[in-house]
């Protein structure tokens, strides 16, 4: 059956360090993959989205990686600050016109 | 623009009473999902609709209806409801994902149910 997993729960790391979240995923051969911000109270929010065919892609702060050989996504936040705090969710498409299919998530905590 | 509105916030039934979630968007989105979140388990498809008058079963179907009679309207309904269904429901939205497109979602607030 497919799974997605994001590794780790929780991650904890001090302000101004960079933050790394892994997706990996078996059973799938996604198109694509998103990566959504989750406030406590609020619904997911869309940050960014890497093609199958694309290695890399950053926005501001962000950075993406998308490996189909390994089947592994990381996600990047540099210089990471407390507003960076929340729980940050992986999405595959299961096939092309469908719904996606959500990781667990990882909650990140940044302290001062 | 509202984006996706959700309809209420919150929500306390007893066991076997019903009740009906609205969820409303004013993208002009095609597609329309119901998710609930649970602690552990994350998101879960409950069920989705490809456009005006279509809906589709997701991963959590059982206990739950839907209807699209509006495009810009998506409703989950509850007939009895179980202590089981006690989550955090969300609606999503997401534009037409033809060939090479995508279909990134847009998240609606939630629903915090509470079944005793």
């Amino acid at each position: 059956s497919q799974k997605i997993e994001q590794n780790s729960e929780a991650l904890n790391i001090q302000e101004g360090k960079t933050a790394t979240l892994t997706c990996n995923y078996t059973n799938y051969s996604p198109a694509y993959l998103q990566w959504y911000r989750q406030d406590p109270g609020r619904g997911p929010v869309f940050l960014l989205l890497i093609r199958e065919n694309e290695k890399e892609k950053r926005k501001e702060r962000l950075k993406v990686t998308f490996d189909t050989t390994l089947k592994q996504s990381l996600f990047h936040i540099t210089a990471s600050q407390p507003a960076d705090s929340a729980t940050y969710l992986c999405a595959l498409d299961e096939q092309a016109g469908t719904a996606l299919i959500f990781g667990k998530g990882t909650t990140l905590s940044v302290s001062s | 623009n509202a984006g996706v509105t959700q309809t209420p916030k919150f929500r306390v039934l007893k066991t076997g009473q019903s009740m009906t979630l609205l969820c409303a968007q004013d993208m002009n989105h095609e597609y329309m999902y119901w998710y609930r979140q649970d602690p552990g388990m994350g998101l879960r498809l409950i069920h989705y609709s490809v456009g005006e008058g279509t809906t589709a079963k997701g991963e959590v179907p059982d206990g739950y209806n839907v209807s699209r009679l509006k495009k810009q309207n998506f409703l989950l309904g509850l007939e009895s409801a179980a202590p089981s269904q006690t989550s955090v429901y969300f609606c999503a939205s997401s534009p037409l994902a033809g060939a090479g497109g995508t279909d990134t979602q847009y998240f609606g607030p939630g629903t915090r149910l509470t079944v005793l």
